[in-house]
């Protein structure tokens, strides 16, 4: 069965300072990852991907994420967080021979104080 | 550009009455179509998801059902509401043919039931 697990429930990082949302996932077969930003009672904004070829991931609004097959890990990153990425971020995966049907993670709410 | 959009946005409906909540994407043909349920802002939960006009398949027994009598049309509805239908309902698509897998949501239809 697949699944994901985001370990944090909130993560706090000061404007400025870099910023990691941890997921980790369970799939059999090759996996599709996928990170979502939730702002509140908004609906879920895709950021990135990772389907097949680099590791390292950009997406928008200057995220990135790093899939490391080793670890099953997709944690999502920024060099330098705004207030403006305060938000809900969710971590999703599914297999590549089942796509659409998307597993999400629990969710990470980030805190970026100025 | 495609573009999803879910009515109403917020609903307050009493214990025992029906509900039909819509959802249509424009832009595109042949979607796949999704409902998930979010509860208490956290994890979403798939509900429905649609590969086809009249082809419903359910995720989990519920309260509720689905129906797409159009090809961009998907419809979340209940003959009898239940406390525990209360949530924010979050319709979804995704490509049909040459999918990688990202979903693009709607902004969401808060339901309480009281």
């Amino acid at each position: 069965a697949q699944s994901v697990a985001q370990p944090e429930d909130q993560v706090n990082v000061a404007e400025g300072n870099p910023l990691t949302v941890k997921c980790t996932y369970s799939v059999s077969g090759n996996p599709y990852l996928f990170w979502y930003v939730q702002y509140p009672n908004r609906g879920l904004q895709f950021l990135l991907k990772y389907i097949t070829g680099d590791n390292l991931v950009k997406g928008s609004y200057g995220f990135e994420a790093e899939f490391n097959k080793s670890q099953t890990s997709f944690h999502l990153k920024k060099p330098s967080a705004l207030v403006s990425d305060s938000a809900l971020y969710f971590c999703a995966v599914t297999r590549s021979s089942n796509t659409g049907k998307l597993i999400f993670g629990q969710g990470t709410t980030l805190q970026v104080k100025p | 550009s495609q573009t999803i959009h879910q009515w109403p946005a917020t609903l307050v409906q009493p214990v025992g009455s029906p509900l039909s909540l819509e959802c249509t994407v424009e832009g595109t043909s042949n979607p796949n179509l999704y409902w998930y349920r979010q509860a208490a802002g956290r994890g979403l939960q798939l509900l429905f998801y649609s590969v086809g006009i009249g082809q419903i398949s359910s995720e989990v027994p519920q309260n509720l059902s689905a129906s797409r009598p159009q090809d961009r049309q998907f419809i979340l509805s209940s003959k009898k509401l239940l406390l525990s239908d209360s949530g924010f309902y979050l319709c979804a698509w995704s490509q049909g043919s040459g999918n990688t897998g990202e979903l693009f949501f709607g902004e969401g239809s808060r339901l309480t039931v009281l």
